[in-house]
């Protein structure tokens, strides 16, 4: 069965510091490949993708991440964080055997600290 | 321009009580997705519709949820009658045809459903 696996519950950082966030997954073939954002009270909103081709993808906010086939994983970079990345990231596989269907990842809660 | 539309932000109802959530999509999305988040997790598909069509709806408890979307726009997600482990986030999320890409979703900022 299809999953995806975000290691890490929670994560505090300092600010300006760098930031890692894990993603794993597990599939038959490659999927498409998703990070979202969640702050408090607002909806999910999309920090990048990767469908195929270059495997480091650049994505808005600052955030990069790199898909590694061999692997099966799907991390997400920041060089620095700001205090307003404090949030919730989701990592999310499209399955290409259920057109559309995203299936996410528990969330990892990222916790800023000045 | 307008994002996706949720309402009512926040609901709290007895078990057993109904209770339905509306959504409106972006302008031009013609796929719309229902989502239920409960805490500490990723968000999981109830139903997506393409236009009128519900095209999955595998994961939805049709025993008490229902859905549509009458005139391809805006959408309800109805429950009856509600139990307590229904207390969740449901998300609405719209996209451009998703028939031929992974197209992105856009999220609305959700309902939070309390059973009490």
């Amino acid at each position: 069965a299809q999953s995806v696996t975000q290691p890490d519950i929670h994560i505090t950082v300092s600010e300006g510091a760098s930031l890692e966030l894990r993603c794993n997954y597990s599939y038959g073939a490659t999927p498409y490949l998703f990070w979202y954002v969640q702050s408090p009270g607002q909806g999910l909103q999309l920090l990048l993708k990767y469908f195929s081709g270059d495997t480091l993808v650049q994505g808005i906010k600052g955030f990069e991440a790199e898909f590694k086939r061999s692997q099966s994983s799907f991390n997400l970079r920041k060089p620095s964080v700001h205090w307003s990345d404090a949030a919730e990231y989701f990592c999310a596989v499209g399955l290409t055997d259920s057109w559309g269907k995203l299936q996410f990842g528990a969330g990892t809660q990222v916790v800023v600290t000045p | 321009e307008a994002g996706v539309v949720q309402s009512p932000r926040y609901k709290i109802i007895e078990k057993k009580q109904p209770v339905a959530f509306w959504c409106n999509p972006i302008s031009g999305h013609n796929t719309l997705y229902w989502y239920l988040q409960n805490l500490g997790q990723g968000p999981e598909l109830l139903i997506r519709y393409e236009n009128e069509e519900a095209v999955d709806d595998s994961q939805l408890p049709k025993d008490r949820f229902s859905a549509e979307r009458l005139k391809g726009v805006d959408s309800t997600l109805k429950i009856q009658p509600a139990e307590l482990g229904d207390s969740a986030v449901y998300l609405c999320a719209s996209s451009s045809l998703a028939g031929a890409s992974y197209n992105e979703q856009f999220f609305g900022p959700g309902t939070r459903l309390t059973v009490l």
